[in-house]
């Protein structure tokens, strides 16, 4: 099966640190995503990757960056880390455009 | 752009019964359509997708249907279970280069024991 790891499941960062967010997927996917879920908005695309080096905005980059190097990994990258950036963040990979995702556990950052 | 709406936002259900949710799309070009399940805690999970070239799809207690007419997509469960409990997020796509899945805001089922 394919796994995608996030290095951390709970973290508690304070307003104004750079926050780096990692995420490591074992199986060659192309594509990469970073959401963000709060309650009663769902999931919600901040920046995603077809390929190495490469990073498109998606509906929410406002305040994020993303690092992609290598084709296995994709950071998520919070510039000056704000209260309203608290979240559950969660990564995700795929084969191919038009292929479903697998996605991490989830990362819960709360910004004190 | 596309545009996928789940509704209502919950959904109870007894132990037993069955449960249909069911998706809204926008894109006529949308030609895949999977459904996510998300524990508490977890990630989302993909359970069953499926592609505009079929109309069902099962997978032992579950199935989807969809109608590429009225532009809708549902997901049933038969036989529910207290574990079947959880956030269900329908999505939808189409084929081209940098695609991307669109999703629903999800559905929170409560199976009643």
């Amino acid at each position: 099966d394919v796994k995608v790891t996030q290095s951390s499941r709970y973290l508690v960062k304070r307003t104004g640190e750079k926050v780096f967010l990692e995420c490591v997927q074992d199986m060659d996917h192309e594509n990469m995503f970073w959401y963000r879920q709060d309650p009663g908005l769902g999931l919600r695309l901040i920046y995603f990757s077809y390929d190495v080096k490469m990073k498109e905005k998606g509906d929410i980059p406002e305040g994020y960056s993303v690092s992609r190097e290598k084709k296995e990994r994709f950071s998520l990258i919070l510039e000056s880390a704000s209260t309203n950036q608290t979240s559950m963040y969660l990564c995700a990979s795929s084969l191919g455009t038009g292929d479903g995702y697998t996605f991490g556990s989830g990362t819960r950052l709360t910004v004190v | 752009g596309e545009n996928v709406e789940q509704h209502p936002s919950t959904l109870s259900v007894q132990e037993g019964d069955s449960a249909v949710i069911k998706c809204t799309y926008s894109d006529s070009a949308s030609n895949y359509f999977p459904w996510y399940k998300q524990e508490l805690g977890k990630g989302p999970q993909l359970i069953i997708d499926i592609r505009s070239n079929v109309g069902e799809k099962k997978d032992q207690r579950i199935a989807v249907t969809l109608n590429k007419t009225a532009k809708h997509f549902s997901l049933h469960i038969t036989e529910t279970q207290p574990e079947d409990s959880a956030v269900y997020f329908c999505a939808a796509s189409r084929n081209g280069a940098n695609s991307k899945l669109t999703f629903g805001k999800g559905i929170t089922l409560s199976v009643r024991p």
